[in-house]
């Protein structure tokens, strides 16, 4: 199975901030790589796919980057309601494992 | 507005069973591959099977393989997860979730989640 680590486990940021969070797969992947948010007793929302394509309606300060094994997500000002839980899933071979989680936190 | 409305969970003892649901609405059912991901308490997400368009293909991940059945039924809207030979480790809220593609070939990742049901196998 492929790993995906994530790092760091958790952040603290203000508001306005830049974030990047990376994601390292344990097997050369492409770009088969995807991002997604949870807040607390939600369901997770897709916000990247395919390594750096920003889902519909998900708003332009989020982006992905990376191929291969090495991914990042990028929050280039962070707001209030991206306090959030993000994960990396990659879509490569089965089974599509997750990341374990990167949360972010109000400093 | 699409949803998926998962019903079903509850408490379970350990070896028990249960039959998850997920009803789909604001889409047309029949034509997406589907999942079910479950999150373990206070855990990461672990993507768990999913079914082709027709029902016609399944896989699992292999902590499941042989004790976990997907199924679906298209007439309904529905999408099934039977759970038998439950352990305490598949404790998790449990999401349906769409695939991505709007072809025949999956893209395997989720666009679309419901709000999951909580399993607990617990004596």
């Amino acid at each position: 199975d492929i790993q995906l680590t994530q790092s760091p486990s958790s952040l603290s940021a203000s508001v306005g901030d830049r974030v990047t969070i990376t994601c390292r797969a344990s097997h050369y992947i492409t770009t088969y790589l995807n991002w997604y948010q949870q807040k607390p007793g939600k369901a997770p929302k897709l916000l990247i796919f395919g390594a750096s394509n920003l889902q519909s309606g998900v708003p332009s300060r989020f982006s992905g980057s990376g191929s291969g094994t090495d991914f990042t997500l990028t929050i280039s000002s962070l707001q209030p309601e991206d306090f959030a839980t993000y994960s990396c899933q990659h879509s490569y071979t089965p089974p599509w494992t997750f990341g374990q989680g990167t949360k972010v936190e109000f400093k | 507005e699409l949803q998926l409305v998962e019903s079903g969970g509850g408490l379970v003892q350990p070896g028990g069973s249960l039959r998850l649901s997920c009803e789909a609405s604001g889409f047309t059912f029949s034509s997406y591959w589907m999942n079910w991901v479950r999150q373990a308490p206070g855990k990461g997400l672990e993507w768990v099977a999913n079914i082709k368009q027709d029902g016609s293909a399944t896989y699992y991940v292999d902590s499941v393989r042989g004790r976990f059945t997907i199924s679906r039924d298209n007439a309904k809207n529905s999408l099934y997860l039977q759970m038998n030979s439950l352990r305490a480790e598949d404790t998790a809220v449990y999401y349906c979730a769409k695939d991505a593609s709007h072809t025949d070939s999956p893209w395997y990742y989720f666009n679309h989640w419901g709000q999951g049901s909580l399993v607990t196998v617990s004596s």
